[in-house]
């Protein structure tokens, strides 16, 4: 199957600061991207969608000023948390969807664990 | 809004049997329907994909099935084993293929 990459896999921070999160296609050109964000023992929840060349479309209540994300190019995906705080400590997953594969198909990442301090 | 519920939220069985986990969903204009194994701290690995117009997939000792018109699927695991604890996730992808919705999981719990 296409593999999905993340880095960090894990990243701790201070309150304030910001983080940057990759999340690469190796083995196939993602035209759209997701990120999902996961709180402990919840489930996965949409954050923003992304297609390649063109501005995120952010889901009702993810504030698109504070993640910020960039997709430049079919391979790689950023999501950039600004002014990091606590309560944005969680799980972050990203998949990508191609060409290839079952139409419609999302390919996940392994995740990165934020934590901000 | 698609709203996905999964039954039951944990679930702790001895080695060997044989059990049957649940997904419902809210509105079954679905593309498909997807089960996700996520080990603690860890990503999602695919297990099986439904297509819409699909009843079943199998692979191995898992079986899911698909009924659409009722809004249900199920995932049915044989002779279970220690290794297949984990949480189980069930996601639908809408017609646009632009939104994977998640279940809230089950969490298993096989014991030796």
């Amino acid at each position: 199957g296409a593999v999905v990459s993340q880095h960090p896999s894990w990243v701790i921070c201070k309150s304030g600061t910001s983080v940057k999160i990759e999340c690469r296609s190796l083995d196939f050109q993602a035209t759209t991207m997701f990120w999902y964000r996961q709180f402990p023992k919840q489930s996965l929840m949409l954050m923003a969608t992304s297609n390649e060349g063109s501005k995120a479309t952010y889901e009702q209540g993810v504030e698109k000023d504070k993640f910020l994300i960039n997709h430049a190019s079919l391979t790689l995906s950023t999501l950039t948390v600004t002014s990091a705080h606590p309560e944005d400590s969680s799980f972050y997953i990203c998949s990508g969807q191609g060409t290839g594969g079952f139409k419609y198909e999302q390919y996940f990442g392994p995740g990165t664990r934020l934590t901000v301090t | 809004k698609q709203e996905v519920t999964q039954i039951p939220a944990a679930l702790s069985v001895p080695e060997g049997e044989n059990l049957v986990l649940n997904c419902s969903f809210t509105d079954s204009a679905i593309y498909n329907l997807q089960w996700f194994r996520q080990d603690p701290g860890k990503g999602l690995t695919s297990l099986l994909l439904i297509q819409s117009s699909q009843r079943e997939q199998t692979s191995g000792r898992l079986n899911a099935s698909l009924d659409k018109s009722s809004g249900r699927s199920t995932l049915y695991i044989a002779a279970s084993q220690p290794g297949d604890s984990a949480t189980y996730l069930c996601a639908v992808m809408n017609n646009a293929g632009n939104m994977l919705t998640f279940g809230g999981g089950t969490r298993l719990m096989v014991k030796p």
